[in-house]
């Protein structure tokens, strides 16, 4: 099964809209993080938001912010204000147990692209 | 510099040849990992260090040869590629996991690398 989801291979935007990326999860561990990167065209991967499962509240980084939904193993993306410059692919990622003192391993979505429109 | 570079951005070589990837990181991080991004596929992870040793082989072709001489650097060695072998290979850096710090990686910007 795969660990990380997500749905939605294309999503279109108009511009200062809100947008979800849905993003579902796999795992039986109790200790996990939920991460999403950004990759526009020129490859870089840019850190958005992270969510850890013991987290309360739901994770938000100014337009960004995530719907944790533990009961339901999902944790989307929401973006507000859609920006011309938000047209990117983006990625959910998951990061399963406790790696204290160590490196940790993240495991990827396929993603999204989001395309934002006048 | 700020982050994470590398070099070369691109790079074009023959499957004869000899070619290494650098990445360094200016974030003071002790984990260094390099990933794999093929056309319509998820991002995989070929090599984990932490504090310059290696912790995670995720199966990868011994064509691949990573080395980590420090927490600052890491190298990526090509040798006798094959044209599948072609990709965006990413670099990430991250803090060393501990409670209550958040174990997040920073990439850089990536190499392409198309084998002929």
């Amino acid at each position: 099964a795969q660990k990380i989801t997500q749905t939605q291979p294309g999503m279109f935007v108009q511009e200062k809209e809100a947008v979800t990326l849905d993003c579902t999860y796999d795992t039986s561990d109790p200790s996990y993080g939920l991460f999403w990167y950004k990759q526009p065209s020129s490859g870089e991967m840019i850190f958005l938001i992270y969510q850890g499962s013991y987290d309360q509240q739901n994770a938000t980084e100014g337009r960004y912010s995530l719907n944790f939904q533990k009961a339901r193993k999902s944790a989307n993306l929401v973006i507000s204000a859609s920006q011309l410059g938000d047209s990117a692919m983006y990625f959910c990622a998951m990061r399963e147990g406790d790696y204290t003192g160590t490196a940790s391993k993240l495991t990827f979505g396929t993603g999204t692209r989001l395309q934002v429109t006048l | 510099e700020t982050g994470v570079t590398q070099t070369p951005r691109h790079l074009v070589m023959g499957m004869t040849n000899k070619k290494s990837l650098k990445c360094e990181q200016h974030l003071g991080h002790n984990a260094m990992y390099w990933y794999k991004q093929s056309a319509k596929k998820p991002l995989e992870l070929m090599f984990v260090y932490n504090f310059k040793e290696q912790t995670e082989n995720n199966s990868v072709p011994s064509r691949f040869s990573p080395e980590c001489p420090n927490s600052s650097h890491l190298f990526l060695h090509l040798h006798t590629l094959q044209p599948e072998d072609s990709a965006l290979y990413l670099c990430a850096s991250s803090p060393t996991a501990h409670r209550g710090h958040t174990d997040t990686q920073y990439f850089g910007p990536g190499t392409r690398l198309t084998v002929l």
